[in-house]
């Protein structure tokens, strides 16, 4: 079973609608949660951190339930610049701190 | 600025070839991580180093190997016995709990 696990999608979305990718982890004893954004051939970059109590930032909200381990992102009012793919990413803390990366959710948003 | 370099951009290895990329930081963080993406794929653990002069396998190091001199640099070199090397190799440093990563621009390497 992977550590990690998200839709692949696509989610083909037009301008201005909200969008809700899920992400699931299998372990218990993971610590840190993120999404990334990944642009088509180039490197992740952070996105935000994702924090118990939930957080937002602009038009993103990320929500985390440990009870059921899943994390989501909300995204309202799509932009074309959204049109990225989303990469769960969880982080267990065992001797190192290692990241789990989910396959990623591939979004694209049309005009 | 502070960041990671990856060098090069493109590589293309011929079989049974020797090849090396490179990874630099200046953010003086003392983890860094390798990195490699399959399309359609997450990315998976090659190689890992906490401090200089220690690295540990990850969950497919078979095929590569590393070396942490200095804490700047953590080279990866891609050996003959990686039997499908072609991907997208990432370097990565650790920011801290509350960031992650921060990633290299990335090294696309293809066997030709």
């Amino acid at each position: 079973r992977k550590e990690v696990e998200q839709d692949p999608g696509p989610f083909n979305v037009p301008e201005g609608a909200t969008v809700a990718f899920n992400c699931t982890y299998s372990n218990s004893a993971s610590q840190s949660f993120f999404w990334y954004r990944q642009d088509c051939r180039k490197e992740p970059k952070l996105l935000m951190s994702v924090y118990s109590s939930g957080n937002e930032d602009g038009r993103f909200t990320a929500q985390l339930n440990r009870a059921s381990q899943y994390i989501s992102l909300l995204i309202r009012d799509s932009k074309l610049s959204d049109s990225a793919t989303y990469l769960c990413v969880v982080n267990i803390r065992d001797n190192f701190n290692k990241f789990y990366f989910g396959s990623g959710t591939k979004l694209n948003v049309k005009p | 600025d502070g960041g990671i370099t990856q060098s090069p951009k493109y590589l293309f290895r011929k079989e049974g070839q020797n090849v090396t990329l490179s990874c630099e930081q200046n953010l003086n963080h003392d983890a860094m991580y390798w990195y490699r993406q399959d399309p359609g794929q997450g990315l998976r653990l090659i190689y890992y180093s906490q401090i200089v002069n220690d690295f540990q396998k990850g969950d497919i190091a078979e095929g590569y190997s590393v070396s942490r001199e200095k804490k700047e640099s953590f080279p990866l070199t891609v050996t003959s016995a990686q039997k499908n090397p072609t991907a997208f190799y990432l370097c990565a440093s650790y920011r801290g709990p509350r960031y992650g990563y921060t990633f290299g621009s990335g090294t696309r390497l293809t066997v030709v």
